[in-house]
């Protein structure tokens, strides 16, 4: 049972449009959420994360929104550019502390942003 | 130095043959990841190391050995493997408790092995 859900396994938008990416997750534990982007070949690579404590966390061109009522986030790219196509992971730790800090990956949603 | 390194990139082995892949970190990060990932699937835990110590196995075989030689060094040995094992092996480090700015992961750029 996948605890952390992307359900958009695609998303297509025109370079200098919005690109919103979107995050269910079904364990209440969770209390840190973190993007990754992904290039084929290459490691995933932090983005943005937020804190439960908080529900908009920006940085640039990329903000993450948390509804945690809605066990749901979203990850907002404006403008979108070319160099954002890639893969993009969401993940979801229940901190909790002590030495249960692993993340759960979402299945990822690859981005295209056409020039 | 803001990388982890892993090493080999690619790797084909038979199912009797014994290798090992190799991550390195030099951040000062004290916990180290093993994480697996299938085409079309998002990353799977498989070995958390804290402070050198194995503090969580995901239920993986004994057919994968993990090993932790000092705070900058994770060896995953492998050993009689399957078909079914191929996948990218991706390692990862993090601030051990995580927090603040850095939580959050560095991840290598895996080990794509294929087993024949």
């Amino acid at each position: 049972d996948q605890q952390v859900k992307q359900n958009s396994p695609s998303l297509s938008v025109q370079e200098g449009r919005i690109s919103i990416l979107n995050c269910d997750y079904t364990n209440s534990m969770f209390d840190y959420f973190l993007w990754y982007k992904k290039y084929p070949a290459e490691g995933p690579t932090f983005l943005i994360s937020i804190s439960s404590i908080k529900d908009k966390n920006e940085d640039g061109r990329f903000t993450v929104f948390l509804n945690k009522s809605a066990k749901h986030l979203s990850l907002h790219i404006v403008p979108s550019q070319p160099g954002d196509s890639a893969v993009y992971f969401c993940a979801a730790s229940a901190e909790g502390g002590g030495s249960n800090y692993n993340l759960t990956f979402g299945i990822g949603t690859l981005l295209t942003v056409n020039p | 130095d803001t990388e982890v390194t892993q090493t080999p990139k690619h790797l084909v082995m038979g199912m009797t043959n014994k290798k090992s892949l190799k991550c390195e970190q030099h951040m000062g990060h004290r916990a180290m990841y093993w994480y697996k990932q299938k085409a079309k699937k998002p990353p799977e835990l498989m070995f958390v190391y804290s402070y050198e110590k194995l503090s969580i196995n995901e239920s993986v075989p004994s057919r994968f050995s993990p090993e932790c030689p000092n705070s900058s060094l994770l060896n995953l040995h492998l050993h009689a493997l399957q078909p079914e094992d191929s996948a990218l092996y991706l390692c990862a480090s993090s601030q051990f408790p995580p927090g603040g700015s850095n939580y959050g992961y560095t991840f290598g750029s895996g080990t794509r092995l294929t087993v024949v």
